[in-house]
């Protein structure tokens, strides 16, 4: 059956340094893969895309890996502050009309 | 701000009631999107439209009725729902076509079933 499984429901680390969120799936083949923050009462924001033909991509602090052959996706944070503190999660998309997301993780940047 | 708007932002409704969930995109998309997010459980998809033609419907039960009557706007109608319904349901919108389906959420509807 497909899954889209991130590491932990919950992680927790201290300002300044790097968070690093894995995203893992089974039986699928996503053309693209996406990551967004959501915040307690609001709706999913995106943040980055990165297709299948890449390896990474950065934009400011935040730096998105993606590995077809380990079927992996890490989503890193450097400096992180407690502004960053959010549920984080990876999306997978096959088509232009549907994408999968997985549960989240909750991230906690304490200061 | 998203350029999603929805309403109303909460509901509570008795499982007899029909109501009906509103969503408005301002942002000139083609596609419109009802997701289903309940605790600790990941988005569910439930409904696609793409230039106002459903494209996709996940085995959602027929007590959930959506309408995209034009591009912008997304109903989705409620009646005879069950308490296991209650949920955050969001709407979203993209441009197919245009880059890999990035999609712009609205607030969500927190759902009550009583």
């Amino acid at each position: 059956s497909q899954k889209i499984e991130q590491n932990s429901e919950a992680l927790n680390i201290q300002e300044g340094k790097t968070a690093t969120l894995t995203c893992n799936y089974t039986n699928y083949s996503p053309a693209y893969l996406q990551w967004y923050r959501q915040d307690p009462g609001r709706g999913p924001v995106f943040l980055l895309l990165i297709r299948e033909n890449e390896k990474e991509k950065r934009k400011e602090r935040l730096k998105v890996t993606f590995d077809t052959t380990l079927k992996q996706s890490l989503f890193h944070i450097t400096a992180s502050q407690p502004a960053d503190s959010a549920t984080y999660l990876c999306a997978l998309g096959e088509n232009n009309n549907d994408m999968r997301f997985g549960a989240g993780t909750r991230l906690t940047v304490k200061p | 701000e998203t350029g999603v708007t929805q309403t109303p932002r909460h509901l509570v409704m008795g499982m007899t009631n029909k109501k009906s969930l509103k969503c408005e995109q301002h942002l000139g998309h083609n596609a419109m999107y009802w997701y289903k997010q309940s605790a600790k459980k990941p988005l569910e998809l439930m409904f696609v439209y793409s230039l106002e033609e459903r494209v996709e419907n996940n085995s959602v039960p027929s007590r959930f009725s959506p309408e995209c009557p034009n591009s912008s706007h997304l109903f989705l109608h409620l009646h005879t729902l069950q308490p296991e319904d209650s949920a955050l349901y969001l709407c979203a919108s993209s441009q197919v076509g245009l880059r890999a389906n990035e999609q712009f959420f609205g607030p969500g509807t927190r759902l009550t079933v009583l």
